[in-house]
């Protein structure tokens, strides 16, 4: 069965750094997301995208953060200058549909930043 | 009025018990009502969901009961196993949106 690949599984960034979370989509899979999960915390919503671009975006998706579809099949999420509080695990996300389709995740990026 | 509230945060049943967690929302906008299941170490995966036209569906061992005028929904698991050990969370989705609300999980064990 086709699923979303994310990598690196763990990265590790010093505060003010720039990282940038990969992942790969199901290819049939129109829609885009990510969301991400504090530790022991609930899974937020960040952005979603379609059509090369960003359909909705939560409040916490600020200035610092940037998504990108740079090839056809990788979906990015930048961060510019990282902050303690963006340690999480991040979720990449797909579906054929809107989210009221089912969302296939991947495994998480777990980002720490010290 | 975004929110979906979860409950009980934590989940203790016997193998062969049934398990039960429960959802509330308040926006009635909310027309998807999705069942996320989380492993460790890994993306939460689709368990089952439900829209508000009916008031239950069941897929094996998993159901989801669903009150529109109460505004809750809940997932009951029957004869659960220790394989079903896992966090469970409850969503929430508006039409014409790209996001899914989650509630804030529910981590259930399941002891032999």
């Amino acid at each position: 069965e086709p699923e979303v690949t994310q990598t690196p599984s763990h990265q590790v960034t010093q505060m003010g750094q720039e990282v940038i979370l990969r992942c790969v989509p199901i290819s049939n899979h129109l829609y885009f997301y990510w969301y991400r999960q504090i530790l022991g915390q609930k899974v937020e919503f960040l952005v979603s995208f379609y059509n090369n671009e960003i359909s909705e975006k939560s409040e916490i998706f600020d200035d610092q953060f940037s998504v990108e579809r740079p090839d056809g099949s990788n979906f990015t999420l930048k961060i510019r200058s990282t902050k303690l509080e963006d340690s999480a695990m991040y979720f990449c996300a797909s579906s054929r549909d809107r989210a009221d389709s089912p969302l296939h995740f991947g495994n998480g990026t777990r980002l720490t930043v010290t | 009025q975004q929110q979906v509230k979860q409950s009980p945060q934590s989940l203790i049943v016997q193998k062969g018990g049934i398990s039960i967690i429960n959802c509330a929302y308040e926006n009635t906008a909310f027309d998807y009502f999705p069942w996320y299941q989380q492993f460790p170490g890994k993306g939460p995966a689709l368990l089952i969901a439900i829209r508000p036209d009916v008031s239950e569906k069941k897929e094996g061992r998993f159901t989801i009961s669903f009150n529109k005028s109460a505004k809750q929904f809940s997932l009951h698991i029957m004869d659960s196993q220790p394989g079903d050990s896992a966090t469970y969370f409850c969503a929430a989705s508006i039409p014409s949106t790209d996001k899914l609300i989650f509630g804030t999980g529910t981590r259930l064990q399941v002891f032999p």
